[in-house]
């Protein structure tokens, strides 16, 4: 059974270190989205890529956070300095087009749980 | 980008049919319509897409009427296990974003 592997699973830090997470889409997936996830927020896009050229990153602060996939099974994430106000769950989700479809589905992974100090 | 508008909670009894409407006032003709559903530390997972009429898989079924306007999943015979967030979402994830709103929590009791 294929699935969107993340890591770390959990990531406790102080503010002003440098975080980087990873995630390894689906094989044969060309897309890939990633997420952060809080209470007060809810679920929001930061940046999905297609072909591991990115296509929207307006989701995310550019100051400190970049995205990339150096190739088609690693997608990274990186915050730099980190915040207090970045403790959230980031979650990778790879995707495909659905047969008949034009939209994405999306599979998860599960998801970074992201403390800062 | 369409705004999808649904209930915030819902509670229900295991054995139960469960409705969950979501409006989507300004969906474009291209947009389908999905849903995902996403249990406590862990990521949301697929359950349902359509763009017009019924839709029936093995977990759910989807109702989108004439004008697409709305869209309802339908959860047959919840258990407990189906305790969870919904999310309704509308777009075409190929072109652009999909936006996850607030979703709905739906709680079943025994």
């Amino acid at each position: 059974d294929a699935r969107v592997t993340q890591t770390p699973r959990h990531k406790v830090t102080e503010m002003g270190q440098e975080v980087t997470m990873r995630c390894q889409p689906i094989l044969g997936h060309n897309t890939v989205f990633w997420y952060r996830q809080t209470m007060m927020q809810g679920l929001e896009l930061l940046a999905y890529f297609r072909n591991r050229a990115p296509l929207d990153d307006s989701g995310m602060p550019k100051d400190r956070f970049s995205a990339e996939m150096p190739d088609a099974t690693l997608a990274t994430l990186k915050i730099q300095p980190s915040e207090p106000r970045d403790s959230a769950v980031y979650f990778c989700a790879s995707g495909s087009l659905r047969s008949g479809g034009l939209t994405d589905t999306q599979y998860f992974g599960p998801g970074t749980r992201l403390t800062v100090l | 980008l369409a705004k999808t508008t649904q209930p915030i909670s819902m509670d229900s009894y295991e054995g139960q049919e469960v409705n969950i409407t979501c409006s989507h006032n300004n969906i474009a003709t291209n947009d389908y319509i999905t849903w995902y559903q996403q249990f406590p530390s862990q990521g949301p997972r697929f359950i349902i897409q359509g763009y017009k009429t019924k839709v029936t898989n093995e977990v759910a079924s989807l109702f989108i009427p004439a004008d697409r306007k709305s869209s309802t999943l339908s959860l047959p015979r919840v258990s407990l296990s189906d305790t969870a967030v919904y999310y309704c979402l509308v777009g075409r994830g190929s072109q652009g974003n999909l936006i996850f709103g607030k979703g709905t929590k739906l709680s079943v009791k025994p």
